[in-house]
């Protein structure tokens, strides 16, 4: 089956700093994945959608200059948190669509916590 | 703006009990409709349905889609405490691969 990884599943960070997190596809070549974030006792909310080789589709309300996402290969995305601030604190979970389909397969997620 | 609405939010129910999730939606370019589980971490597909009165059946858990009435069901027969959890709904529209999930549903299933 299609399985997607995420590094790392924790972080905790101080205030100021920059965080990265790594979204694989490791059976699949993914040309589009997607950034969630989730909140306690919330669902997903989707920031951002990133296709391989071009520039990331943000939703509303999503500050591009502070979630940094780059899709470099069919099978790599990075979301790099930059200047965390505690209200930055959430579970982050990427997801991957294998190339023409719409199924998403999830990563086990990041849990950031920012000091 | 594409919205996806489930139904109940929260369902307590008994091992053994048989239970119906409902989820509508209202999107634009609609292309398939997924069921999703989440226990602790992140979400496991479930179903992808993209034809109407097409049942999908897996074990325990069937789910079918009505594109005239906007809505899907998703089935769980004889549940068991390892059925716990929150089931999302999402729908997927539009031609860039763009997923709207719904709240979810928490179903508890006790012994």
């Amino acid at each position: 089956g299609a399985v997607v990884s995420q590094h790392p599943s924790r972080v905790i960070c101080k205030s100021g700093t920059s965080v990265k997190i790594e979204c694989r596809s490791l059976d699949f070549q993914a040309t589009t994945m997607f950034w969630y974030r989730q909140f306690p006792k919330q669902s997903l909310m989707l920031m951002a959608t990133s296709n391989e080789g071009s520039k990331a589709t943000y939703e509303q309300g999503v500050e591009k200059d502070k979630f940094l996402i780059n899709h470099a290969s069919l099978t790599l995305s990075t979301l790099t948190v930059t200047s965390a601030h505690p209200e930055d604190s959430s579970f982050y979970i990427c997801s991957a669509s294998e190339t023409g389909t719409d199924t998403q397969y999830f990563g086990p997620g990041t849990r950031l916590t920012v000091l | 703006e594409d919205k996806v609405v489930q139904s109940p939010l929260s369902l307590v129910v008994h091992e053994g009990d048989t239970v119906t999730l409902n989820c509508s939606y209202e999107v634009t370019n609609f292309r398939s409709l997924l069921w999703y589980k989440q226990e602790k971490k992140a979400p496991t597909f479930l179903f992808m349905l993209t034809s109407s009165g097409i049942e999908k059946k897996s074990g325990r858990l069937s789910s079918i889609l009505d594109k005239k009435e906007l809505f899907s069901i998703l089935n769980i027969t004889a549940t068991q405490t390892g059925d716990s959890a929150i089931y999302l709904c999402a729908v997927s529209s539009g031609g860039y691969q763009k997923v709207t999930f719904g709240i979810g549903t928490k179903l508890q299933v006790i012994p």
